[in-house]
């Protein structure tokens, strides 16, 4: 098993621009989501799912959108990047109700 | 908003010693929590778990302590080695669509 794939590892953008981090889990997990780390602080969440065609707002969802169309994928878009944006992205997959979550290795990008 | 938080947030130790990592949450419906390692330049990594049905619960060289009466969590790491240096969070669930909640983290650095 891969675990939590993303993609791709650095990106930079300028300001309105847009794009997709792609993530891709092989672990047959139900529940996903998108977590935003920035310096000095934890992670935060951005939009989670708990199955195929179902997502919802965490706690900094402003700017991002979501849509989960398979168990595995769970691609994160921004519409119109916005320098406040640049961060390190964490994708993550958790099998059931308080189980660990598992984590990709991060996008880390930059919007100038 | 609720947040979960960390008393400290760097923590230096002499190698061999144990070190103690502490973390305050405040969503007292939380019942799951879990500790992560995460190194430079990668995603977190689960180190140990703790239902809040426990109080304690041991790994290998790794203790969680819970007390819910002051909404509290330590991870003790005992005979700390230079390999254990990176950040260390703790996470709830609060079971809203079995999402994690982080704090800031703490860095720990092990001196040879």
């Amino acid at each position: 098993n891969a675990g939590v794939t993303q993609t791709p590892k650095f990106q930079v953008l300028k300001t309105g621009q847009s794009m997709t981090l792609q993530c891709a889990q092989d672990m047959n997990h139900e529940y996903m989501s998108w977590y935003r780390q920035d310096p000095g602080m934890g992670l935060r969440l951005i939009h989670y799912s708990v199955g195929a065609g179902i997502t919802d707002q965490g706690e900094v969802p402003n700017g991002y959108n979501v849509s989960r169309s398979t168990t595995e994928d769970f691609p994160l878009r921004l519409l119109s990047a916005a320098p406040s944006q640049t961060s390190v992205y964490f994708c993550a997959s958790t099998r059931g109700v308080n189980t660990e979550a598992f984590f990709g290795q991060g996008t880390r990008l930059t919007v100038v | 908003g609720e947040n979960v938080g960390l008393h400290l947030p760097t923590l230096s130790v002499q190698e061999g010693d144990n070190s103690i990592i502490n973390c305050a949450y405040s969503n007292s419906a939380s019942d799951y929590f879990i500790w992560y390692k995460q190194e430079s330049g990668k995603g977190p990594q689960f180190i140990i778990d703790i239902r809040s049905n426990m109080d304690k619960r041991q790994g290998q060289r790794v203790t969680v302590l819970l007390n819910k009466t002051v909404k509290h969590l330590s991870l003790q790491i005992a005979a700390t080695q230079p390999g254990d240096s990176a950040v260390y969070f703790c996470a709830e669930n609060r079971h809203t669509g079995n999402q994690f909640y982080f704090g800031t983290g703490t860095s720990l650095t092990v001196i040879p």
